[in-house]
């Protein structure tokens, strides 16, 4: 069974510069989550979808993040402008559902904004 | 606030030796606790998954115990291999959805 795909593995932007992420959820996942990710942290949740549906995105920086999930397969999670402080690994996660299912995470996408 | 606490923050084993990581929550109301391994440069990848009623799950060499009255869990790795290097992030969610909040996880290095 093929795990959840991210891309770019790795990014280094200047501050103020745009950057995308993209995101395969594993065949079948109704639920997408991106997490951020900072070094020596545990992982912080920046917005959840529902199919193409958004069911939490409380915690997202509106105001320069966005993200859309459209066919409720593939997503896009985009900075812009990137500041110093986005610098972190952007997790992609699937789960069949909600409720108690297990998460599977992919590798991850690690932007450094200098 | 809802709080996930793990400790020790890291720590270093002899290979073959045994070791146990702590987490201490304060997720109200909890609906189940996991713990996730999390590789160098890797995403975490799901170890054990355990609700309330449930007060020990093992996974080969990794044992997760649960007391849901003192809101504490410990992660037992028996034998430990080089392998086993890693961050062990412990992980509630609360109510009953996928609403998950993160430990800030054990570093665990296993030398030889």
């Amino acid at each position: 069974e093929a795990g959840v795909a991210q891309s770019p593995r790795y990014k280094i932007i200047e501050k103020r510069q745009s950057v995308a992420f993209w995101c395969n959820p594993i065949s079948g996942h109704a639920t997408l989550y991106w997490y951020q990710q900072i070094l020596g942290q545990g992982p912080k949740l920046l917005i959840q979808f529902q199919n193409n549906g958004v069911v939490d995105d409380s915690q997202l920086p509106k105001d320069r993040f966005s993200a859309e999930r459209l066919k409720g397969v593939d997503s896009t999670l985009k900075i812009q402008p990137a500041k110093l402080e986005d610098s972190a690994v952007y997790l992609c996660a699937s789960s069949p559902g909600q409720g108690w299912n297990t998460i599977y995470f992919g590798e991850g996408s690690w932007l450094t904004v200098v | 606030k809802n709080q996930v606490e793990q400790s020790p923050q890291s720590l270093i084993i002899l290979e073959g030796k045994n070791c146990t990581l702590q987490c201490n929550y304060t997720v109200s109301p909890f609906s189940n606790l996991r713990w996730y391994k999390q590789d160098t440069g890797r995403g975490p990848v799901s170890l054990t998954i355990m609700t309330f009623s449930e007060n020990t799950k093992s996974n080969g060499r990794y044992t997760a115990t649960l007391d849901a009255d003192t809101k504490q869990s410990s992660l037992h790795i028996t034998a430990s291999q080089l392998s086993d290097s890693a961050s062990y992030i412990c992980v509630v969610s609360k109510g009953g959805g996928n609403k998950l909040t993160f430990g800030t996880g054990t570093q665990l290095k296993v030398e030889l």
